[in-house]
């Protein structure tokens, strides 16, 4: 059974940058076939993608934080991790992670969330 | 590339059978069949419901059920329970992005 676990700081000061780890259980992140999400969701709103890596390095990202966003793998921990810089109080969310099943086009596994709240 | 279109909420009795809809672009739901639904409960990470338009994940009860004409996806509940409500979200492939995937708007679902 594939699990996903985030982690990282619950409090970010403005301006300041966001890192989370998601671990991975279960399966390994150098398996082809899966997407490694990561997705948040402010308070009382809906879900928003903010972008996702394949394996081999390849990411792709939520133009909108394109300019502020780094995803990158860490294979030897079966991690992988979120980087948002200049967070502002518009980024306090919760922040999940998930595998993409590239075939079917859907997250079948997420962690159980991590709520980010940016403030001084 | 802006949200998919879902209704804000849907409500049914216990019992009966109620349809979300999920309204996109000839870009992303009109154009692949990688339609997928997602149930979320409050203080929880969302679920997969449904795959591919119309598969369901091993586990995942008979009762909910997707479709999709033209450029509008659909899942219905059937046989509605108290333990169905909750917020349900849409998830579509699009062209019409670098990202490649979009969500819905999400729906809240009242069971009555």
């Amino acid at each position: 059974q594939v699990q996903l676990q985030e982690s990282g700081p619950g409090l970010v000061k403005p301006s300041q940058t966001l890192s989370l780890t998601c671990t991975v259980s279960g399966g390994s992140i150098t398996s082809g076939g899966y997407y490694w999400s990561w997705i948040r969701q402010h308070p009382g709103k809906g879900l928003e993608w903010i972008g996702y890596i394949y394996y081999s390095g390849s990411t792709y990202y939520n133009p909108s934080l394109k300019s502020r966003l780094s995803i990158s793998l860490d294979t030897s921990k079966n991690q992988f991790s979120l980087k948002l810089n200049s967070m502002t109080a518009a980024d306090t969310a919760v922040y999940y992670c998930a595998r993409v099943s590239i075939g079917a086009a859907g997250l079948d596994y997420w962690g159980q969330g991590t709520l980010v709240t940016v403030s001084s | 590339q802006s949200a998919l279109t879902q209704p804000a909420s849907v409500s049914g009795s216990p019992g009966q059978s109620i349809t979300i809809s999920c309204t996109g672009t000839s870009s992303d739901v009109g154009r692949y069949n990688y339609v997928s639904w997602y149930q979320q409960h409050p203080g929880k990470a969302p679920k997969l419901l449904i795959y591919e338009v119309t598969n369901r994940p091993s586990g995942v009860s008979s009762r909910f059920s997707g479709s999709k004409s033209g450029n509008t996806a659909s899942l219905t509940i059937s046989g509605l329970q108290a333990e169905d409500e909750g917020d349900y979200y849409c998830n579509s492939y699009t062209s019409s992005s670098t990202l490649g995937y979009v969500f819905g708007t999400g729906t809240k679902v009242t069971v009555l």
